[in-house]
């Protein structure tokens, strides 16, 4: 049971490059989110996805695009890299009951130079 | 908007101490509290507490949530050097998101 899968573990973007993060789970979630981690802050959401064909923005989506075609993958796209999107990406996903905690992936290390 | 702090921000104890983490929060719509442990890659769940007062145990970490006062502890007895992780509280609240905010964090640290 691979559980949440993240793809790249690394990368280095110039800036104004795009790219894009993957995010699959293989335990049939519906809810699946997107955090960044900067150093020494709490993790924030980027987007969030209730199910397949639906998602909503977090508390900093600037930058940033999701799309949910499946209920297994999950992607995060960046349009145009900017610095101030160095960061630490994980993806996590619930089966939205209350007594259940989130998975998280690996999480994606992404440089903007 | 959703506040949740955590204290200390970094502990630095012996081998065989017992710390206790806080973590107080201010939400609108408390759903659960979680907390997670995370080393170098991403958290690991720990407990997930909805109800005040009931005390959730798994070995040596044992956590309480105090729904009145507003705030959870994260106790460890009998610590060992593979406790030393950031210890992260997150509460999942009833808004839109139905997201978790995260403390800072309490970089714990254990010396042998």
């Amino acid at each position: 049971n691979a559980g949440v899968t993240q793809t790249p573990k690394f990368r280095i973007l110039k800036i104004g490059q795009s790219m894009t993060l993957q995010c699959t789970q293989d335990m049939n979630h519906n809810y699946m989110y997107w955090y960044r981690q900067d150093p020494g802050m709490g993790l924030k959401l980027i987007y969030y996805s209730v199910g397949a064909g639906i998602t909503d923005k977090g508390e900093v989506p600037n930058g940033y695009n999701v799309s949910r075609s499946t209920t297994e993958d999950f992607p995060l796209r960046l349009e145009l890299a900017a610095p101030s999107q160095t960061s630490v990406y994980f993806c996590a996903s619930s089966n939205g009951a209350l007594d259940y905690g989130y998975t998280f992936g690996s999480g994606t290390r992404l440089t903007v130079v | 908007e959703d506040k949740v702090v955590q204290s200390p921000l970094s502990l630095v104890v012996h081998e065989g101490d017992t710390v206790t983490l806080n973590c107080s929060y201010e939400v609108t719509n408390f759903r659960s509290l979680l907390w997670y442990k995370q080393e170098k890659k991403a958290p690991t769940f720990l407990f997930m507490l909805t109800s005040s007062g009931i005390e959730k145990k798994s070995g040596r970490l044992s956590s309480i949530l105090d729904k009145k006062e507003l705030f959870s502890i994260l106790n460890i007895t009998a610590t060992q050097t593979g406790d030393s992780a950031i210890y992260r509280c997150a509460v999942r609240s009833g808004g839109g998101a139905d997201g978790l905010t995260f403390g800072k964090g309490t970089h714990l640290i254990i010396q042998p």
